[in-house]
């Protein structure tokens, strides 16, 4: 069955750097874009970044670019987001997701917390 | 601000019918880009609920159905039951600025009262 899960979210300073994983199995990795999307503490969901299937495309919200970076390794079916310089306001519970461009979200990771504070 | 606009929250009794509603815009909804609904019960992770505007994934209730015109969509849940108490939300795409953006709604709170 289709599993994604998260792994590396803790507990940092601010101006510090963590490194997300998303550890992808039951489906072709290759064929699918994948997405990071947030959700901070009683808000909504937030879109972080999104890489596609060759990784020729990749692009961020307005609010990480420059800070963020995702990348893929579609032989280790793993999707990551480096995060740096990060703000209070990042701290966020961080999934992973699966989706064809232009379609629906259609499988989600359980996330992993992200807390920015001194 | 969420680019497509849902109401903060909605209420029903059990056995009711309750709409949401998302409105975007021309740049989103109103340019034909489909719209897609999640169900997030607290402390889990969204759930793909309905996809390309009025699509039910496997295992999804027939209490829910998904329309779309113009520049909005909406969720109806009819025969309200205790366990669809979660948060909604809208979710689809924009070009605005030739990226292809994945857009949501802010969520609607659904209480079953």
């Amino acid at each position: 069955q289709v599993q994604l899960v998260e792994s590396g979210g803790g507990l940092v300073k601010p101006g510090g750097s963590l490194r997300l994983s998303c550890a992808a199995s039951g489906f072709t990795f290759s064929d699918y874009y994948m997405t990071w999307i947030r959700q901070a503490p009683g808000k909504g969901l937030e879109w972080v970044s999104y890489i596609s299937n060759s990784c020729r495309t990749i692009d961020y919200a307005d609010s990480v670019k420059g800070r963020f970076t995702i990348s893929r390794d579609n032989a280790k079916n793993s999707l990551y987001l480096q995060m740096n310089s990060l703000r209070a306001e990042d701290t966020a519970v961080f999934y992973c997701a699966r989706y064809r461009l232009w379609e629906e979200i259609d499988f989600w990771g359980q996330g992993t917390l992200v807390t920015v504070s001194s | 601000q969420s680019v497509l606009t849902q109401p903060p929250s909605v209420s029903g009794a059990p056995g009711q019918r309750v709409t949401i509603s998302c409105t975007g815009s021309n740049s989103n909804i109103g340019a034909g880009y489909d719209v897609h609904w999640y169900q997030q019960v607290p402390g889990t992770a969204p759930k793909l609920l309905i996809y390309a505007n009025t699509n039910r994934p496997s295992g999804v209730p027939d209490r829910f159905s998904g329309s779309k015109s113009g520049t909005s969509a909406s969720l109806a849940i009819t025969g309200l039951q205790t366990e669809d108490e979660a948060d909604y939300y809208c979710q689809s795409y924009d070009n605005i600025l030739n990226r292809p953006g994945v857009i949501f709604g802010g969520g609607t709170k659904l209480t079953v009262l």
